[in-house]
């Protein structure tokens, strides 16, 4: 199975601020890489797919890139409505994999 | 607009087979644009996709859970099942449904709101 680490565990920024989530495969994926956030109690929601392609509706303070092993989600400006967690996924291959998750407190 | 609703039991023994069903509005799982996933979660742990069926009835499932998974669909009630044999308390989570596309079956939009199963005796 490809291994999906997302780093780090944690974080904590303010309204505002910029931040930046890791991803990386244990192995080369493309850019076969979906990005989800989910808050507490909720079911995730889809927010970027094919690595960096924003879903419907989803602010364009979201970004991602990357390709192969290394990917990164950035927020350019936090919302309090931000918070939660953040997973990445790949489709890569079977079976599907999910990253850890990177918990962020707003 | 998509939704997706889970129901099933929220407690099951060990040993005992667990059987979640997916009801979809707004979406028909007859359209070969979508697969029907399955996806789990450990309370405060990550995610675990379980498998996805398609309307032509072919199916993926997780090779961690193969022996153990199943899934079908009813087209006429517009929704699709999940069976989990031989459960134990690993596998108490919380069960999500959720619906993929042909470009990529796993990228889940949207999701169920999920339904927590617990193993327990």
């Amino acid at each position: 199975d490809i291994q999906m680490t997302q780093s780090p565990s944690s974080l904590s920024a303010s309204v505002g601020a910029r931040v930046t989530i890791y991803c990386r495969a244990s192995q080369g994926i493309g850019i076969w890489l979906a990005w989800y956030h989910q808050r507490p109690g909720k079911a995730p929601r889809l927010l970027i797919t094919s690595a960096s392609v924003l879903q419907s509706g989803v602010p364009s303070r979201f970004i991602g890139s990357g390709s192969g092993t290394a990917f990164t989600l950035t927020i350019s400006s936090l919302q309090p409505e931000d918070s939660g967690t953040y997973f990445c996924q790949h489709t890569s291959t079977f079976p599907y994999t999910f990253g850890q998750g990177t918990k962020l407190e707003i | 607009q998509v939704q997706l609703q889970e129901s099933g039991p929220g407690l099951v023994k060990p040993s005992q087979a667990l059987s979640l069903t997916c009801t979809v509005s707004g979406s028909s799982i007859s359209n070969t644009d979508y697969y029907w996933n399955w996806i789990r979660q450990v309370p405060g742990k990550g995610l675990e996709w379980i498998g996805y069926i398609h309307h032509s009835g072919s199916t993926y499932y997780n090779p961690s859970l193969k022996s153990r998974v199943s899934m079908s669909s009813d087209t006429s009630k517009n929704t699709f099942s999940l069976k989990l044999n031989s459960l134990t308390v690993a596998d108490t989570a919380v069960y999500f449904c959720g619906r993929g596309n042909k470009i990529a079956p796993g990228w889940i939009d949207p999701w169920g709101q999920g339904t927590l199963v617990t193993v327990s005796s």
